[in-house]
């Protein structure tokens, strides 16, 4: 079964600062989604990654899909505590929409 | 916001109740899918129902089991409570069940089992 493993698990930055988040799979990638999470509450899909070498971006939040690495990144620019919380990256695992995700990077902005 | 509703967000159960959990889907969504979330976890997939039939399932027992009614909203039951069903349970809808279909999810119920 396919596993996905981030890195870091947690990280503290400066507002302020830039960072980036990791995702790497034991198998193929065939779509890749990011998702943020604070503290129990839902899910909210950031954005989704279907082809190699593809990259996208919303607000400061860039996020690159490396097809050959079988890894994604997230990064954020300028961070600031409005980004505090657990990022998810999940991927396509099966025929049908079944999503396998990681166990999150949490992520504190300190002011 | 997602439009993705459940309920109760909050529910206690002893050891061998049954619970029984309700999503309704955003407007126009006819696939719905069923999350555990344990503290500190990524979430792990449940089932999914695609047209009122469960189109797939992961790793856990019958115990956990679904339905989706014509509107597309949805119930996640479990029958026999353990201390380990004590999670998270998310829903997400989305338009199909293909994949890379975006799941938009709903805030989840917090469910503990004493």
């Amino acid at each position: 079964s396919q596993e996905l493993e981030q890195s870091p698990q947690s990280l503290i930055v400066q507002e302020g600062k830039n960072l980036t988040i990791n995702c790497t799979s034991s198998k193929t990638l065939y779509g890749l989604y990011w998702y943020k999470q604070k503290y129990g509450e839902g899910l909210i899909f950031l954005m989704m990654l279907q082809k190699g070498g593809e990259e996208k971006s919303h607000e400061k939040i860039t996020a690159k899909l490396d097809e050959k690495k079988q890894q994604s990144s997230l990064h954020i620019t300028a961070s600031q505590p409005s980004h505090a919380g657990i990022y998810l990256c999940g991927a396509d695992s099966g025929g049908y929409q079944k999503v396998t995700f990681g166990t999150g990077t949490k992520l504190q902005v300190i002011p | 916001e997602t439009g993705v509703t459940q309920s109760p967000t909050h529910l206690i159960k002893t050891r061998g109740q049954q619970v029984t959990l309700r999503c309704s889907s955003q407007s126009g969504h006819n696939t719905v899918s069923w999350y555990q979330q344990a503290l500190g976890q990524g979430p792990q997939f449940i089932f999914q129902y695609y047209r009122e039939e469960e189109n797939g399932r992961g790793n856990f027992p019958p115990r956990f089991s679904g339905l989706q009614f014509p509107n597309y909203s949805s119930e996640l039951n479990v029958n026999a409570l353990e201390l380990d069903d004590s999670a998270l349970y998310l829903c997400a809808s989305s338009l199909g069940s293909l994949r890379a279909e975006t799941q938009y999810f709903g805030p989840g119920t917090r469910l503990l089992v004493l």
